[in-house]
């Protein structure tokens, strides 16, 4: 599985905007770009993914670099609830093929009231 | 509606006992993994089932581990003669596998503690 480096923490505050990066220089053609985050004493939840272009739902929006070598997790107004460790992760997941996630260490992100 | 379910929640065994963990998935969906995760620590894949389909078990790390799937729904993990480093969070997820669903729909987990 490709690797994906995140940093080990970061900190917004409440109601502004959180840039989450994600370096994935050796990521492959057939890559899909996932993120999940896990809230204190929960297991992950799916927060969004994407393969080429920029995505964007109800929960975020993730930014794919031209070369797909890089992604940015965007959270618009950051909430307390938002405080959860996030996960980016490369994974070959296809629309009808399993596939496992590789979780590395994530970024811890602290939302300041 | 309902999601990935598992039980028990929490467990405390004794080094060298057998524990079975549970998993309900969500209904209809074919694809379930199992997961591990160590205190501070990111997850680590265990087995993956994926219909009739011979599982995954790749991410085993002993013959003291094994899994079944019965009805292509239920689930469960077996640790046989467990050890203190086998006390972790264990996380089983499903997805649907079709129709442009990715995501896999994680169950609250059981923290396994083995004295």
């Amino acid at each position: 599985d490709a690797k994906t480096t995140q940093p080990n923490s970061m900190e917004s505050n409440e109601e502004e905007p959180v840039h989450l990066p994600c370096n994935h220089s050796t990521i492959s053609g057939t890559d899909y770009i996932h993120w999940y985050r896990q809230l204190p004493s929960q297991g992950p939840e799916y927060v969004i993914h994407g393969l080429t272009s920029n995505v964007n739902n109800r929960m975020a929006s993730l930014a794919i670099a031209e070369d797909r070598k890089s992604s940015t997790l965007i959270l618009h107004r950051a909430t307390l609830r938002d405080a959860a460790v996030y996960y980016c992760i490369l994974s070959l997941l296809g629309e009808t093929s399993g596939s496992r996630l590789t979780f590395g260490e994530g970024t811890q992100l602290t939302v300041n009231p | 509606g309902a999601g990935v379910s598992q039980s028990p929640s929490n467990k405390v065994t004794e080094k060298g006992k057998d524990v079975e963990l549970r998993c309900d998935p969500i209904s209809g969906h074919t694809a379930l993994y199992w997961y591990r995760q160590s205190l501070g620590q990111g997850l680590e894949f265990l087995i993956y089932f994926q219909g009739n389909s011979a599982p995954d078990k790749s991410g085993l790390p002993s013959d003291r581990f094994s899994a079944e799937r019965t009805g292509g729904s239920v689930s469960t993990l077996t640790i046989q003669r467990t050890q203190q480093e086998d006390s972790a969070v264990y996380l089983c997820a499903s997805r649907f596998l079709a129709g442009g669903a990715y995501e896999q729909y994680f169950g609250p987990g059981t923290r396994l503690t083995v004295t």
